[in-house]
């Protein structure tokens, strides 16, 4: 059972535009979220992340949205750059009791931005 | 080190063999994952260590993987009998205990099992 899915493997953008990543997640009990980012031959890196208590979390160029109610959120890169170009991978965890964060992450399959120059 | 090392970085075995891959975490991380990835999959849990407290085990898929922590620093995951679905990339990551989302991964080990 996939709890944390991304419909869209790939995504290809113009230098410039912006790029919306997807991701859904079904559990609930979901109450953090994170976007990694992943070139090849490397091991993946954190991006920006939100908590449920929040709809929006910005961060330079990234900026992340969280819809509840729809299990739903996305990352929004402006303005997409070359360099942006990796593997968008989604993650979702629970807190523990008392809301002790760790990194028991779920994971979506993962999508394939490309930024055209 | 400046980050997470993770040792062979790519391994080539024939199925039914032992292996071992290695990971040093950045110093002062308290707590230590082992997540893997399939061809086309995401990255999937098998284990947790956080300090003294016993591990989290629960991503195991099969008593055939192992993994210990030595000294609250070097971790070793052992995968017993290899068989030929157990080939992926086998990643190590360490984090803060402060921030133990903010996972800070290693380049990782490809897994081959022939």
């Amino acid at each position: 059972d996939q709890q944390v899915k991304q419909n869209s493997p790939s995504l290809s953008v113009q230098e410039g535009r912006i790029s919306i990543l997807n991701c859904d997640y079904t559990n609930s009990m979901f109450d953090y979220f994170l976007w990694y980012k992943k070139y090849p031959a490397e091991g993946p890196t954190f991006l920006i992340s939100i908590s449920s208590i929040k709809d929006k979390n910005e961060d330079g160029r990234f900026t992340v949205f969280l819809n509840k109610s729809a299990k739903h959120l996305s990352l929004h890169i402006v303005p997409s750059q070359p360099g942006d170009s990796a593997v968008y991978f989604c993650a979702a965890s629970v807190h523990a009791a008392g809301g002790t964060s760790y990194g028991k992450l779920t994971f979506g399959q993962g999508t394939i931005l490309t930024v055209h120059p | 080190g400046a980050g997470v090392s993770q040792s062979p970085s790519n391994k080539v075995t024939e199925k039914g063999k032992d292996v071992e891959l290695r990971c040093d975490p950045i110093s002062g991380h308290t707590a230590l994952y082992w997540y893997r990835q399939s061809l086309g999959q995401g990255l999937e849990f098998l284990i947790y260590f956080q300090g003294n407290s016993a591990p989290d085990k629960s991503g195991l898929p099969s008593d055939r993987f192992s993994a210990e922590r030595t000294g609250g620093s070097v971790s070793t995951l052992t995968i017993q009998r290899t068989q030929q679905e157990d080939s992926a990339v086998y990643l190590c990551a360490s984090s803060h205990r402060l921030a133990g989302e903010k996972l800070f991964f290693g380049s990782g080990t490809q897994l081959s099992v022939l």
